[in-house]
């Protein structure tokens, strides 16, 4: 079964601070696709990246990063110079690579994140 | 374009009573599914459709039922509400396979 582990339940930073969210996922799976997901105070959930499990690169998207290690099973989420609207929560979800029944997302508990001015 | 559009926003039942929650979506996506979300369990899989006429459970589907006979409308019925189907419910839609999904405004429901 797919599972996905946010330990860090909530995290206080004060703005400008670095903060690395983590996640760590199991699967049986040797094909599979990794998202994080933001929620913001106001409730909605906000895409913010897909990577699959044969692309191993770090993506850097402004002063978002992730760094993707299969050997760990982890998909950490860094965010560099924080900022007060940097303040939500953070998902990591899991997701089977079958492009025939379509997109069944495993979520971790997720992480509250709070920057602070 | 609209998006993914939920209704209602909130909603109060009392224990035994039924409702549907609607869902529906413009971007002519095949894929559609709810989520419920829970504090401290993250968002779990409660149905999800693949197509008009295909609908599959997904984690927690006890006491929920789903139809699909749109690729729109995506529509999410309690039966019979019970206490611990309070939470928050998300709907959600995407082309088919592991893609970005997007979700709708959610719809906060209490049941007392």
């Amino acid at each position: 079964a797919q599972k996905v582990t946010q330990a860090q339940t909530e995290i206080s930073v004060v703005e400008k601070e670095d903060v690395t969210l983590d996640c760590v996922y199991e699967t049986r799976d040797t094909t599979y696709y990794l998202f994080w997901y933001k929620q913001p105070p106001s409730g909605e959930l906000v895409f913010l990246i897909r990577r699959n499990s044969f692309d191993e690169q770090n993506e850097i998207s402004g002063r978002y990063s992730w760094n993707f290690q299969k050997s760990t099973s982890s998909f950490n989420f860094t965010i560099t110079a924080s900022q007060v609207v940097d303040s939500a929560v953070y998902f990591c979800a899991l997701s089977e690579a079958n492009m025939e029944y379509g997109n069944k997302l495993v979520f971790g508990a997720g992480t509250i994140l709070r920057v602070k001015s | 374009n609209a998006g993914v559009t939920q209704t209602p926003k909130f909603q109060v039942l009392k224990t035994g009573q039924s409702m549907t929650l609607q869902c529906a979506q413009d971007m002519n996506h095949e894929y559609m599914s709810w989520y419920r979300q829970d504090p401290g369990m993250g968002l779990r899989l409660i149905h999800y459709s693949v197509g008009a006429g295909i609908t599959d459970q997904g984690e927690v589907p006890n006491g929920y039922n789903v139809s699909r006979s749109t690729t729109e409308d995506f529509p999410l019925r309690l039966l019979s509400a019970a206490p611990s189907q309070t939470s928050v419910y998300f709907c959600a839609s995407s082309r088919t396979g592991p893609n970005e999904q997007f979700f709708g405004p959610g719809t906060r429901l209490t049941v007392l």
